[in-house]
């Protein structure tokens, strides 16, 4: 079975560019959370959605920061413009309602983004 | 504020020797807490569970004890395998809410 599906893998830019980091969900799964990793921060929730609706987004750094998920099946988080201490690994996770409440999530392999 | 913690960054253990990882929570309202094991270049996976109405619970290999009294979690791994080395995190999820909070990890390495 298909797993959440990130993209790009690795993303190097240019400080002041519009990075796009794309998210297809576990079919059937009706949550969806944005990551952060980095080292002196650990992981941090950005944003999440429940059946396409942002849901909280108290996690979301600044204006620079949007998420977006127009459909069941794809979300997007958009940096606009990036710094390089946006510089970080960003994870999508999917759940279904029944585990959304006991924390099992199911992560994708996460978007390596480099700002110079 | 109240946060997960853990009390080792890392931890190495003999192949085919059991491991034990400690984890430190502050908030008692938490409900589920969880283990996420996470490998190099890889998202976090999840491991197991356990509810706060419970201080033990068993998987294949892996077993949880949570202790309320001291709010103290660990994961114990039986019988270590090159594949168990990985960054672990402990997480927690407050009652009547979906938002995870993680700890800061802890990496474990298995010693041919």
């Amino acid at each position: 079975d298909a797993g959440v599906i990130q993209s790009p893998r690795h993303e190097v830019t240019e400080m002041g560019q519009e990075v796009t980091l794309r998210c297809k969900p576990i079919s059937g799964h009706d949550y969806l959370f944005w990551y952060r990793q980095t080292m002196m921060r650990g992981l941090e929730l950005l944003i999440y959605f429940n059946n396409n609706v942002p849901i909280d987004d108290s996690g979301m750094p600044e204006d620079r920061f949007s998420a977006k998920m127009p459909n069941a099946s794809f979300s997007t988080l958009k940096i606009q413009p990036s710094e390089p201490r946006d510089s970080a690994v960003y994870f999508c996770a999917s759940t279904l309602p029944g585990t959304a409440n006991t924390g099992e999530l199911f992560f994708g392999e996460g978007s390596r983004l480099t700002v110079l | 504020g109240e946060s997960v913690g853990l009390h080792l960054p890392t931890l190495s253990v003999q192949e085919g020797d059991n491991s034990i990882i400690n984890c430190a929570y502050s908030n008692s309202a938490s409900d589920y807490f969880i283990w996420y094991k996470q490998e190099s270049g890889k998202g976090p996976q999840f491991i197991i569970d356990i509810r706060s109405n419970m201080d033990k619970r068993q998987g294949q290999r892996v077993t949880v004890l949570l202790n309320k009294t001291v709010k103290h979690l660990s994961l114990q791994i039986a019988a270590t395998q090159p594949g168990d080395s990985a960054v672990y995190f402990c997480a927690e999820l407050p009652s009547m809410d979906e938002k995870l909070t993680f700890g800061t990890g802890t990496r474990l390495t298995i010693i041919p």
